[in-house]
């Protein structure tokens, strides 16, 4: 059965540093999202994106994030200088379709430390 | 904005029914979908209502009534493997909304 996949599963790194979280959606979905979920909270959505542009984007994305899709497979986010609060698990997720895009299927997350 | 309302734990015995009621308010409701997520695990997909009633898949159903904005996941049979959060997201063609979720917790 397709998935998504993440790399790294986790990553450590310092206050002020940038790191560039990955993802390969399902290979004939159109839609893709990156969530957040800090420890023992709810799942917080941050960007979608469609036909190699931003289709949507919480408060929480602001320029201190950016996503990326470089080839016809990855999927990436990239957190410019990483604050402590970034802490978290980030989820990658994608659909098929928009209206399909109650049925998200998500990666196994890569939990974000930063010291 | 976009809010839901879950109980926060439920307890229920392997074997017995339980449901997990879920109340939101939000403009522009599309549907209602229900996610599970074990401990250190991804949400996975469970169901999804966009009309009022009753939706079956195998032991879990999920039910709406958009003119209470209203919706619950039933459980029957309770497995020990079914012990995760249940999580109530606002959905559509719209971001997932994720409400923060009701911790099961299934005993033997």
């Amino acid at each position: 059965e397709p998935e998504v996949t993440q790399t790294p599963s986790h990553q450590v790194t310092q206050m002020g540093q940038e790191v560039i979280l990955r993802c390969v959606p399902i290979s004939n979905h159109l839609y893709f999202y990156w969530y957040r979920q800090i420890l023992g909270q709810k799942v917080e959505f941050l960007v979608s994106f469609y036909n190699n542009e931003i289709s949507e984007k919480s408060e929480i994305f602001d320029d201190q994030f950016s996503v990326e899709r470089p080839d016809g497979s990855n999927f990436t986010l990239k957190i410019r200088s990483t604050k402590l609060e970034d802490s978290a698990m980030y989820f990658c997720a994608s659909s098929e379709s928009a209206d399909s895009s109650y049925e998200q299927y998500f990666g196994p997350g890569t939990r974000l430390t930063v010291t | 904005g976009q809010s839901l309302e879950q109980p926060s734990e439920v307890t229920a015995v392997e074997g017995a029914i339980v449901q997990i009621n879920c109340t939101y308010q939000t403009s522009g409701f599309y549907g209602l979908s229900w996610y599970q997520q074990h401990d250190g695990g991804a949400p996975t997909f469970l169901s999804y209502n966009a009309l009022d009633g009753l939706e079956e898949t195998g032991r879990f159903s999920s039910f709406l009534s958009r003119s209470d904005s209203y919706g619950y996941l039933l459980l029957q049979e309770l497995q020990m493997k079914d012990s995760a959060s249940y999580f109530c997201v606002i959905s559509g063609n719209t971001p997932l909304v994720f409400g923060k979720g009701t911790r099961l917790s299934v005993i033997a």
